[in-house]
């Protein structure tokens, strides 16, 4: 199965500043990385996810860079804004066969104003 | 377009009972997964179902089953409840069945508590 490692388990930063948090895994046929968001009291939420055949993505304040010859992806966060406190999970998998998704143990971000 | 709608939000259970979760998916998503939130393991896959069929499972006990309706309604059921059970319950759904690359959509989780 999958292993899936998270860095930061916490980040604390000041409004304004950039967050990296790094996601390495095991399997190298996985294809599809995904992070998602998850604020207190809700469930986890897709806020930006890159195909094994494009590097970079960008939404506004949000990339994810992909490095598949290291097996490693990052969330990047710029210009951070407290209401970008939340934990941030990673969940990369293979499409296709047996799915067993493995997320990992998550990133508690937090932005003080 | 409604999200994914879980119910109760809330139960508190005694050990040695049952319960069951119920999620109903996005209109028109027919895949249906179910996870394990605690603060000690994180997220763990329970099992997902598409188009009533279970199509993979995660590894916990057989006291946890799950199935899914003809509408795509999905249940779980935790029978003989033990304290470790205690957790956030979340179903997700997805257009395809989950090997497809494709977002899931989060409901909101159902909080068990057993005493």
């Amino acid at each position: 199965g999958e292993n899936v490692e998270q860095h930061p388990s916490t980040l604390s930063v000041q409004e304004g500043d950039s967050a990296v948090i790094k996601c390495t895994y095991s399997d190298s046929a996985s294809n599809y990385f995904p992070w998602y968001k998850q604020e207190l009291g809700k469930g986890p939420q897709l806020i930006i996810d890159i195909r094994s055949n494009v590097g970079e993505k960008k939404d506004q304040r949000i990339a994810v860079t992909l490095n598949k010859t290291a097996k490693h992806f990052s969330l990047h966060i710029t210009e951070t804004q407290p209401e970008d406190s939340a934990v941030y999970f990673c969940a990369p998998r293979e499409s296709g066969g047996s799915y067993i998704p493995t997320f990992g143990r998550g990133t508690s971000l937090i932005v003080h104003p | 377009k409604a999200g994914v709608t879980q119910t109760p939000r809330y139960l508190i259970k005694t050990r040695g009972q049952q319960v069951t979760l119920s999620c109903s998916p996005i209109s028109g998503h027919r895949s249906v997964s179910w996870y394990q939130q605690t603060p000690g393991q994180g997220l763990q896959f329970l099992f997902e179902y598409f188009s009533e069929t279970q199509r993979n499972k995660g590894n916990f006990p057989g006291r946890f089953s799950g199935r899914q309706f003809s509408n795509s309604r999905s249940e779980m059921n935790v029978s003989t409840l033990e304290l470790g059970d205690s957790a956030l319950y979340l179903c997700a759904s997805s257009l395809g069945p989950a090997q497809a690359p494709g977002e899931l959509f989060f409901g909101e989780g159902s909080r068990l508590t057993v005493l």
